[in-house]
């Protein structure tokens, strides 16, 4: 069982939807959660970041960390055809001073069709 | 995350070559990281330094690969006699003292002939 399973997808969605995009994990010391983008041939761009359990809300972005399900969400509203690109979860522990190693997903394109 | 430069952007090898890939932290970051992203896998981790300090070089090969952050310039990470397989996109990324959150460069895209 891989550490970090996401969808690779591809999603495809009309501008204006809702966008869920989900990761699952199983080291239950993961404790920092993050959400990047990755635009295509170009470096992840850092979204959310979430220690913990809960809740977080930047513009049109919400991130959601369950730990009890392993389970982190990325909510984009009003999604707009600029935001098609390959999202990237990431997670590390704090456990042992390594909580800078981060272990990501495989990424999910999402494309935002006008 | 343009404060993280790297270079080159496209690096093209002949086997057996060796290859240097550059980064340059985010003004104030101490703490460099290497990544790997291989086509269709995700970004994997390769080492952690800090100026002239190798703290984790875990996800490094054992063979070929090395890494460096020398008081004075960039971050080098030099890969030795490539072969094929190393063909895939480096990042570099940087974060502060006791910063989890790191932020990403460009990347160094390997091209193996």
């Amino acid at each position: 069982q891989k550490e970090v399973e996401q969808d690779p997808g591809p999603l495809s969605v009309p501008e204006g939807a809702i966008v869920s995009l989900n990761c699952t994990y199983s080291n239950s010391a993961f404790q920092y959660f993050m959400w990047y983008r990755q635009y295509s041939r170009k470096g992840p761009e850092l979204l959310m970041y979430t220690y913990s359990s809960g809740n977080k809300e930047d513009g049109r972005f919400t991130a959601q960390v369950d730990k009890s399900s392993k389970y982190i969400s990325l909510f984009i509203r009003d999604s707009q055809p600029s935001d098609s690109a390959t999202y990237l979860c990431a997670m590390s522990a704090r456990s042992g001073g390594s909580n800078y190693k981060l272990t990501f997903g495989k990424g999910t394109l999402l494309t935002v069709n006008p | 995350n343009a404060g993280v430069m790297q270079n080159p952007r496209h690096l093209v090898r002949r086997r057996g070559q060796e290859a240097r890939l550059r980064c340059s932290p985010m003004k104030g970051h101490s703490h460099v990281y290497w990544y790997r992203q291989l086509p269709e896998e995700g970004l994997k981790f390769m080492v952690y330094l800090q100026k002239e300090n190798i703290i984790d070089e875990s996800g490094m090969p054992k063979e070929r690969f090395s890494a460096e952050f020398p008081k004075e310039g960039p971050s080098i990470l030099r890969i030795q006699q490539v072969v094929r397989g190393d063909s895939a996109a480096y990042f570099c990324a940087s974060s502060p003292v006791g910063v989890t959150e790191a932020f990403f460069g460009q990347g160094t895209r390997l091209t193996v002939v």
